[in-house]
């Protein structure tokens, strides 16, 4: 069964200090992976899609498939960042399959 | 131009009672979706349609019917409603077999069960 695991439900960091999100997940086959973020009381949004190594809001995430990981990085936090964030690998039948989340907070 | 929208936003009701959930994508996308987002913020899948099929179906109460009478649209119908159903669904989007298919989420209906 696929499985995610965000290890962290709340991660608190200083503006301007680096931030890195855990995700790691458990798929047989090759995964397609995504990072989802949900400010305050809005809707979810695509972050980050493993496939298009792309650099959004300063954020990247690497697949490491030797350690099954897909953490989000981000060098230097704004306050803006804060929200929850989602890791998240497509299912068989390409649905989501969403890890508990980590709220990250961000503080001046 | 909302590309997914959903109504109500907000929804509070009595336990027993029977209440549905619209929602519409103007994407032209073909798979449509039904989270269920609990307290702890936890998300899960709860149903999926392609192409007004069912394709997906979680283990959710029999009580929570989804209907799609058109691709634009998956309604969620819920019977009998508990304490439990108390909760904020999101609603999907995506086209399936373009290599991307990224998901576009709806707002959410925030659910109150009194």
């Amino acid at each position: 069964a696929q499985r995610v695991t965000q290890p962290e439900k709340l991660l608190s960091v200083f503006k301007g200090a680096p931030v890195e999100l855990k995700c790691n997940y458990s798929y047989s086959g090759s995964p397609e992976l995504f990072w989802y973020v949900q400010y305050s009381r809005q809707r979810l949004q695509l972050l980050l899609r493993h496939i298009s190594r792309e650099s959004i809001k300063g954020f990247t995430a690497d697949l490491n498939k030797g350690e099954t990981s897909f953490h989000l990085k981000k060098p230097f936090a704004q306050e803006e960042d804060s929200a929850m964030y989602y890791c998240a690998p497509r299912g068989s039948q390409g649905n989501l399959i969403f890890g508990k989340g980590t709220k990250l907070s961000v503080k001046p | 131009d909302t590309a997914v929208s959903q109504t109500p936003k907000y929804l509070v009701t009595q336990m027993g009672n029977d209440k549905s959930i619209k929602c519409e994508q103007n994407l032209g996308h073909d798979t449509m979706y039904w989270y269920k987002q609990d307290s702890k913020k936890f998300l899960k899948i709860m149903f999926s349609y392609n192409n007004k099929e069912l394709i997906i179906n979680e283990t959710v109460p029999n009580r929570f019917s989804p209907k799609s009478p058109d691709k634009a649209h998956l309604n969620l119908h819920i019977n009998s409603l508990e304490l439990g159903d108390s909760a904020v669904y999101f609603c999907a989007s995506s086209q399936t077999g373009t290599g991307k298919e990224t998901q576009y989420f709806g707002p959410g209906t925030r659910l109150l069960v009194l």
